[in-house]
């Protein structure tokens, strides 16, 4: 079963703007990792972000992280064509002796940055 | 050797025929896992491996799923009379800690 939910489901916007995606789970993790994959390709890792961080910078990237509300964002700045893809959170369950570090992945946002 | 390979790329099959995939995985990862993913959906978990040893599977995991890892290096996915239902990419993954690195996938379409 997937971890939760992402949002927006599809975001559309201009080269040069700003991208926000928001990501939920459910369970208690040991860190919480975002990919992208473009269409009909496998996932590339982007960054990965431990339950005990709050904030993680990647070039482009920004990833929040807030366990409380049991929810993750991932921040694009200064958004090119090139990034047009489908973005997913996937977590890794705090229970490692159960889950095996398996990810769990969202429903993803489909990302659509227009030249 | 720099990434993780999957073969074939793409298969398409008759309902009823059995499949097998191949997954080669970056030879210093110890755990390899597949995946199954539908168009617009994430990825869902189906079974991962820790060297040569199967230590979990989903209860997506059909009878008619099965997967080796013979060795602890490449593995294989068959699913024995495929279902249209069956049809989907598979993706496989391996990993050592929490770096993880995923295939290509395969595409799997049942006619």
């Amino acid at each position: 079963s997937q971890q939760g939910e992402e949002d927006p489901q599809a975001l559309s916007i201009q080269e040069g703007e700003n991208a926000t995606m928001n990501c939920s789970y459910k369970t208690s993790i040991n860190n919480l990792q975002w990919y992208r994959q473009n269409s009909g390709r496998g996932l590339v890792h982007l960054i990965l972000i431990r339950s005990n961080e709050r904030e993680k910078h990647s070039g482009r990237l920004r990833v929040t992280l807030d366990t409380s509300k049991k929810s993750s964002s991932l921040l694009i700045t200064a958004s090119r064509a090139a990034d047009t893809a489908s973005y997913f959170c996937a977590t890794v369950a705090s229970l490692m002796e159960t889950s095996g570090s398996r990810l769990t992945f969202g429903e993803g946002t489909q990302l659509t940055v227009n030249p | 050797d720099t990434g993780v390979s999957q073969d074939p790329r793409h298969k398409i099959t008759k309902r009823g025929q059995n499949v097998t995939f191949r997954c080669d995985p970056i030879s210093e990862h110890n755990r390899l896992y597949w995946y199954r993913q539908t168009l617009g959906q994430g990825p869902e978990f189906l079974t991962y491996f820790q060297n040569e040893a199967q230590l979990e599977k989903s209860r997506l995991l059909s009878d008619r799923f099965s997967a080796e890892r013979p060795k602890g290096s490449f593995s294989t996915l068959e699913i024995q009379r495929t279902e249209q239902g069956d049809s989907a990419m598979y993706l496989c993954a391996s990993s050592f800690g929490y770096g993880y690195t995923f295939g290509s996938g395969t595409r799997l379409t049942v006619v």
